[in-house]
């Protein structure tokens, strides 16, 4: 069965960083590009980066995280990272991590219940 | 950058069929994805390439893709499926590939 597991979300002050994490299993993770989507409350999904398998070196950052955000995975561990500074207020979001899918076009096949990052004074 | 557009929402009473668009500038060319996402869920993938259900997925859930409208359509709806819909196509060729529409809340009266 496969499973995304989310973690690493909590309050933080403007301007702090968070890093969260996501654990996989089920899946042979190396294979596969990964992505982290968002959804802010009473708002609608955004995606945020996305990172190829390690070695097509393509990763691509969402306009409003660029320069703050970080996308990196660790093959060996299974596991996607997601470095998160200079936090402002409008991060403040469900982060969603998911194993992207490919047939003609790339979509998110599998996606983890997420983890919540706050930020606020 | 392209744009894809859903209505806020829509009702349907159970039993009947809900028709959930996303609307975009010849977005019959394109692969259209199709997310429901509830309360304290992750989002799941319902409909990938405009009409191919994922395992597990009800073939009460089906889509088509035409012109300028993609449309996600739910037979036989039950109070099981009311959710946020979310549209989704992948533009190649730019560094923000990723486009949703704002979803599309389904509410079973």
């Amino acid at each position: 069965e496969v499973q995304l597991v989310e973690s690493g979300g909590g309050l933080v002050r403007p301007g702090g960083s968070l890093r969260l994490s996501c654990a996989v299993a089920g899946f042979t993770f190396s294979h596969h590009s990964m992505t982290w989507v968002r959804q802010a409350p009473g708002k609608g999904l955004e995606w945020v980066s996305s990172i190829s398998v390690t070695g097509d070196g393509y990763i691509f950052y969402a306009n409003s995280v660029k320069g703050r955000f970080t996308v990196s995975r660790d093959d060996a561990e299974n596991s996607l990272f997601l470095q998160m500074d200079s936090l402002r207020a409008e991060d403040t979001a469900m982060y969603y991590c998911g194993r992207m899918e490919h047939s003609s076009t790339w979509y998110g096949g599998y996606w983890g219940q997420g983890t919540l990052v706050t930020v606020s004074p | 950058s392209y744009v894809l557009t859903q209505p806020p929402s829509v009702s349907v009473a159970p039993g009947k069929t809900a028709s959930i668009t996303c609307g975009g500038n010849n977005i019959g060319t394109k692969a259209v994805h199709w997310y429901q996402l509830k309360p304290g869920q992750g989002p799941v993938l319902v409909i990938s390439s405009n009409r191919d259900r994922p395992s597990g997925i009800p073939e009460r859930i089906s889509g088509s893709n035409s012109g300028s409208t993609a449309t996600l359509t739910i037979s036989r709806v039950e109070a099981g499926d009311e959710a946020d819909y979310f549209c989704q196509v992948w533009e190649s060729g730019t560094d923000q590939p990723w486009v949703f529409g704002g979803g599309t809340k389904l509410t079973v009266l």
